[in-house]
């Protein structure tokens, strides 16, 4: 199983410039997540999706846009790259267990650094 | 949201057990306790979670205080491979999904062979 595969692993953008990060899921989950991750600090949610059709916003927001093409797959666009987006950006998605827990599976992440 | 508290960071020797502590002394009643755990270079994984009774899974066990203030995850023989960063995180299914999740700093555990 493939489980939650990010495209691509590594980036460098020059400041302003603008890129897609691609995510999709083979476990059929309905929802999907972004999280940013700066050095030695936790990760951080920016976008999540419930389900397919639907998305909101998380803790940090700004900067980004985000699409939930299908049900599989959950892309993360940035619009004019700045230095503070350097990170590494994780997509994950989750499997509803009964009602009151969800597992969330995570991608390998993708090392950006803007310039 | 209720908040944890755990180490910077942790040692222990190869085969043998570790005790990863992690406070949460204003956990609220419907709190579920999640462990996930972060390999160098790797997503976060999940681990294990419980609400009040301890547990065992195949990667690790919770031991959960009566009070519910505080959790410890055991590993029973560390391995090269345990060594990641251990997330203790709180959520409560009644306020909505895991975008409630909130990953802190973590404890970053090493393992010396």
């Amino acid at each position: 199983n493939a489980g939650v595969t990010q495209t691509p692993k590594f980036q460098v953008l020059k400041t302003g410039q603008s890129m897609t990060l691609q995510c999709a899921q083979d476990m059929n989950h309905n929802s999907m997540y972004w999280y940013r991750q700066d050095p030695g600090m936790g990760l951080r949610l920016i976008y999540y999706s419930a389900s397919e059709g639907t998305t909101d916003k998380g803790e940090v927001p700004n900067g980004y846009n985000v699409s939930r093409l299908n049900k599989r797959e959950f892309s993360l666009r940035l619009e004019s790259a700045a230095p503070s987006q350097t990170s590494v950006y994780f997509c994950a998605s989750s499997e509803a267990q009964g009602l009151v827990f969800e597992k969330l599976f995570f991608g390998s992440g993708t090392q950006l650094s803007v310039l | 949201d209720a908040k944890t508290t755990q180490p910077n960071s942790m040692e222990s020797n190869e085969e043998e057990p570790v005790h990863l502590p992690c406070n949460h002394s204003t956990i609220s009643g419907t709190d579920y306790i999640h462990w996930y755990r972060q390999l160098p270079s790797q997503g976060p994984e999940y681990v294990i979670h419980g609400l009040t009774s301890n547990v065992n899974n195949r990667m690790a066990s919770l031991a959960i205080a009566e009070d519910r203030k505080s959790s410890t995850l055991i590993l029973h023989r560390a391995t090269l491979r345990d060594a990641a960063v251990y997330y203790c995180i709180l959520r409560d299914p009644l306020q909505g999904g895991s975008e409630k999740l909130v990953f802190g700093k973590g404890t970053k555990l090493t393992v010396n062979p």
